[in-house]
């Protein structure tokens, strides 16, 4: 059973315009929501995360939301830049026992590609 | 500050065998988790060592085990090798912030044939 879901295998945008990754959960005991980057041939990347007592988390160009009503967070990048091209998992954490500090589970990832 | 290196980076091999993936985790992060990514899926999580114990479990059979030790770096061990073991196993650190984040090393990626 699939928890964390990014409906989207890929997106493509336009230098200098907005990137709208989505992903939605189903399990509402997680406490927070992360997303990672990933380029070929190297390890996922912390992007920015969100804790599950906020709905919006800001870092420069990219914006986290979450809707806990829906179940649905997204991530917003603006402007678009070509290096933004990469494969993005959203993940999120189970808050049972803060033991499991490194348990995420991971959507299938989306892969975005900027035109210049 | 070194970051999370793993090795090897690639390896291949047959049905029935068993490998060995080692992790040094970044400097001061006493936890290390490891995760398989399929290709084309998201990293899923195997387990979680803290202060050289197993505290926390995917749902993987118990031929994948592992070790932490004193020096928080790790070894993923996968005795009889199968064909869907193929993948990319990939070791994270953290320090035990209560955030989730994590920092990935870039990967053992495992063929079996």
């Amino acid at each position: 059973d699939q928890q964390v879901k990014q409906n989207s295998p890929s997106l493509s945008v336009q230098e200098g315009r907005i990137s709208i990754l989505n992903c939605d959960y189903t399990n509402s005991m997680f406490d927070y929501f992360l997303w990672y980057k990933k380029y070929p041939a190297e390890g996922p990347t912390f992007l920015i995360s969100i804790s599950s007592i906020k709905d919006k988390n800001e870092d420069g160009r990219f914006t986290v939301f979450l809707n806990k009503s829906a179940k649905h967070l997204s991530l917003h990048i603006v402007p678009s830049q070509p290096g933004d091209s990469a494969v993005y998992f959203c993940a999120a954490r189970d808050s049972h026992g803060s033991s499991n500090t490194g348990k995420l589970i991971f959507g299938q990832g989306t892969t975005l590609q900027v035109k210049p | 500050e070194t970051g999370v290196t793993q090795s090897p980076t690639h390896l291949i091999k047959t049905r029935g065998q068993q490998v060995t993936l080692r992790c040094s985790s970044q400097s001061g992060h006493n936890t290390v988790s490891w995760y398989q990514q399929a290709l084309g899926q998201g990293p899923q999580f195997i387990f979680q060592y803290y202060r050289e114990e197993e505290n926390g479990r995917g749902n993987f059979p118990p031929r994948f085990s592992g070790l932490q030790f004193p020096n928080y770096s790790s070894e993923l061990n996968v005795n009889a090798l199968e064909l869907d073991d193929s993948a990319l196993y990939l070791c994270a650190s953290s320090s035990g912030q209560d955030t989730g984040e994590l920092f990935f090393g870039e990967g053992s990626r495992l063929t079996v044939l």
